[in-house]
């Protein structure tokens, strides 16, 4: 089983200001056909876990261009350029690249 | 607009069964592989099991391996996740969610998710 592991659990933020969510994995996932298969999702305060970053790096249809993903590999970086009160909840990677899939922990995100 | 209904969901005495149901609308659901994830009170997502877009191929995680089993009727854009041995550890908020892709292959992806069915198993 491939672990997924994010950093901070907690993430407060000034409205405006940048925040940036960590996420490891236990083994590469950049699978032979050159895409890292690591998913973001952020899921509102009483909501349904929405798709955010897809490929680590491709915004989901209709993200906002502050939300932005990188990396490769095992390492991953979620940043939101300047964070909006609409950002509020809990922030999750999971990899697509193997069964069972995984799922960090979670980052919650609190507006200061 | 897509749309994923989950029911069935009640409080269950440890060691029954309870059957979830997913109705589907709004796009092709034959086209698609189909997901279960679930999420305890309070707590992460977790993975429960795939199934693809003919039910050819399904996967489970190792904490249902054996006691759950996923289906579905393309005929009636269902889904279905068939729970036996229920398990205190199985309360959770049970969401069916779309793939992007019929085949269940790496890159998957939780396109769109429905709001969920609560089950709660407790004597």
């Amino acid at each position: 089983e491939i672990v997924v592991t994010q950093s901070p659990l907690s993430l407060p933020v000034t409205p405006g200001e940048p925040a940036s969510i960590s996420c490891r994995s236990s083994q590469s996932l950049l699978h032979s056909n050159g895409f890292n298969y690591l998913d973001w999702y952020l899921q509102k305060p009483g909501q349904s876990p929405q798709l955010l970053i897809y490929f680590g790096s491709d915004r989901a249809s209709g993200v906002p261009d502050r939300f932005s993903g990188s990396g490769s590999g095992t390492d991953f970086t979620l940043k939101i350029t300047r964070v909006e009160a609409e950002d509020v909840g809990v922030y999750y990677c999971m990899q697509a690249l193997a069964t069972p899939i995984t799922f960090g922990q979670g980052t919650r995100l609190e507006i200061k | 607009e897509v749309q994923l209904v989950e029911s069935g969901g009640v409080v269950v005495q440890p060691g029954g069964s309870l059957r979830l149901s997913c109705a589907a609308s709004g796009f092709t659901f034959d086209d698609y592989a189909m997901h279960w994830i679930r999420q305890a009170p309070g707590k992460g997502l977790e993975w429960v099991s795939l199934i693809s877009w003919n039910g050819g191929v399904t996967y489970y995680s190792d904490s249902v391996k054996g006691r759950f089993t996923i289906s579905r009727d393309n005929s009636k854009n269902s889904l279905s996740l068939q729970m036996n041995s229920l398990r205190a550890e199985d309360s959770a908020l049970y969401y069916c969610a779309r793939d992007e892709h019929g085949t269940a292959s790496p890159g998957y992806k939780f396109v769109n998710w429905g709001r969920g069915t609560l089950v709660t198993v407790s004597s």
